[in-house]
């Protein structure tokens, strides 16, 4: 079946770093997702990516979606304190608003 | 604001006994989830349902059975519980293949 692999599985930043996760499909994917989970809470939607090579911002979070549609990475500049979290890929192969597949997610843990 | 409700955040069941975990939401979504997550391992999906009623195997439906009775409501049921089913269970919600999931709090489950 299809896997979705993350790396690192865990990074120790200090404030102001940089930091990326990538994500890495064993199967071409229709679409992209990217969640963030806060020690002791649920995972919470951050942003969907569709097209071949595309490129999203939100803030200091950067999302690229490989041109083959395989690869994924989440790119944050700056980093705080509040981006402490376990950050998560989710594929979707199908296309149809059927399952996603989660990857093993990156623990981002932010000093001062 | 949209809701995704859990039953039960923390329950502790002996091995042998059936248990029901209840999932709610408020959205009127057709799609519904059940995920168990595992340190290491990520999400793994369990079972999923696109309409009332319907319901499709996961990744890992050994042990588990769900119900869909009305749109709002989707149950997981573990027949039998057993230790190795110790873990935290996300219940999502998902409108269409454009949206990301909304996922409830979490049961963390405990079987002794």
């Amino acid at each position: 079946g299809q896997q979705v692999m993350q790396i690192p599985q865990y990074q120790h930043v200090q404030e102001g770093e940089d930091f990326t996760t990538y994500c890495n499909s064993s199967t071409t994917l229709s679409n992209i997702q990217w969640y963030k989970q806060r020690p002791g809470g649920h995972p919470v939607f951050l942003i969907q990516l569709v097209k071949s090579g595309e490129v999203k911002k939100q803030k200091r979070l950067t999302f690229q979606f490989g041109e083959a549609k395989k690869n994924s990475s989440l790119h944050i500049t700056a980093t705080q304190t509040t981006d402490v979290g376990t950050y998560f890929c989710a594929g979707d192969s199908t296309g149809t608003a059927s399952k996603l597949t989660f990857g093993t997610g990156t623990r981002l843990q932010v000093t001062l | 604001d949209v809701k995704v409700t859990q039953s039960s955040r923390y329950l502790v069941k002996r091995t042998g006994e059936k248990v029901f975990l209840e999932c709610v939401q408020d959205m009127d979504h057709e799609n519904m989830f059940w995920y168990r997550q595992d340190p290491g391992l990520g999400l793994r999906l369990i079972y999923f349902s696109y309409d009332v009623k319907m319901k499709e195997k996961g990744d890992i439906p050994e042990g588990y059975s769900v119900s869909r009775e009305k749109k709002e409501r989707f149950s997981l049921i573990l027949e039998s519980a057993s230790t190795n089913q110790t873990s935290m269970y996300l219940c999502a919600s998902r409108d269409s293949h454009l949206y990301g999931y909304t996922f409830g709090s979490g049961t963390r489950l405990t079987v002794v």
